[in-house]
């Protein structure tokens, strides 16, 4: 079993819908959350990170967490062509130095 | 601000070949860490440094060394370049040394074929 599982896609959304992205991981002492956008040939660029339970607002972006069911969405209200990109979550430990274990990504594709 | 530097963008090698891959960031950051990305295999952790003097293995170390040169600088080896080892390389870096939630931020990538 994969530590951070993602669904590869592609998630196709018409522009101006929500899109729902979703990542589960298995280590249950997890404490930290993250997701990267990554566009093709580009590095991960960080959208946005949650330590708590319950949803993060930042703009359109809004990151879901639920530590009892262990999965973190990502919901992109007003989708736009640009936001067309690989979405990468990245999940980490809270006992000493832990390191990013990260999903292999969604693909996300935003029609005009 | 330049955040995390990698050079070279692109490089092309024969079997064998040794090369090293720099980073360096300008953000003061304690941790930094060298990544791969093969298709469909997400990012792997090949080797970090949590602190300036310190670095230790990733989950796929195997084939490369790294040198923690100063709190700044981070670079990756390949001692005997293996097509194996054909990849996009990652440097990132964050600014704890751990223990805490920070982000990793990441450069722009290395473009490595090995022929």
């Amino acid at each position: 079993q994969k530590e951070v599982e993602q669904n590869s896609g592609p998630l196709s959304v018409p522009e101006g819908a929500i899109a729902s992205l979703n990542c589960t991981y298995s280590d249950r002492g997890s404490q930290s959350f993250f997701w990267y956008r990554q566009y093709s040939g580009k590095s991960p660029e960080l959208i946005m990170f949650i330590y708590s339970n319950g949803d993060k607002e930042d703009g359109r972006f809004t990151a879901q967490l639920n530590k009892a069911s262990q999965y973190v969405s990502l919901l992109i209200r007003d989708s736009q062509p640009s936001d067309s990109a690989t979405y990468l979550c990245a999940v980490k430990g809270n006992t000493g130095f832990q390191k990013l274990v990260f999903g292999t990504g969604t693909r996300l594709l935003v029609s005009p | 601000n330049a955040g995390v530097t990698q050079t070279p963008k692109f490089q092309v090698l024969k079997t064998g070949q040794s090369m090293t891959l720099q980073c360096a960031q300008d953000m003061n950051h304690n941790s930094m860490y060298w990544y791969r990305q093969d298709p469909g295999m997400g990012l792997r952790l090949i080797y970090y440094s949590a602190s300036e003097g310190t670095t230790d293995k990733g989950e796929v170390p195997n084939g490369y060394n790294v040198s923690r040169l100063n709190k700044r600088e981070f670079s990756l080896r390949l001692e005997s370049a293996a097509p194996s080892q054909t990849s996009v390389y990652f440097c990132a870096s964050s600014l704890d040394r751990g223990g805490s939630n920070q982000p990793q931020h990441f450069g722009d990538g290395t473009r490595l074929s090995i022929l």
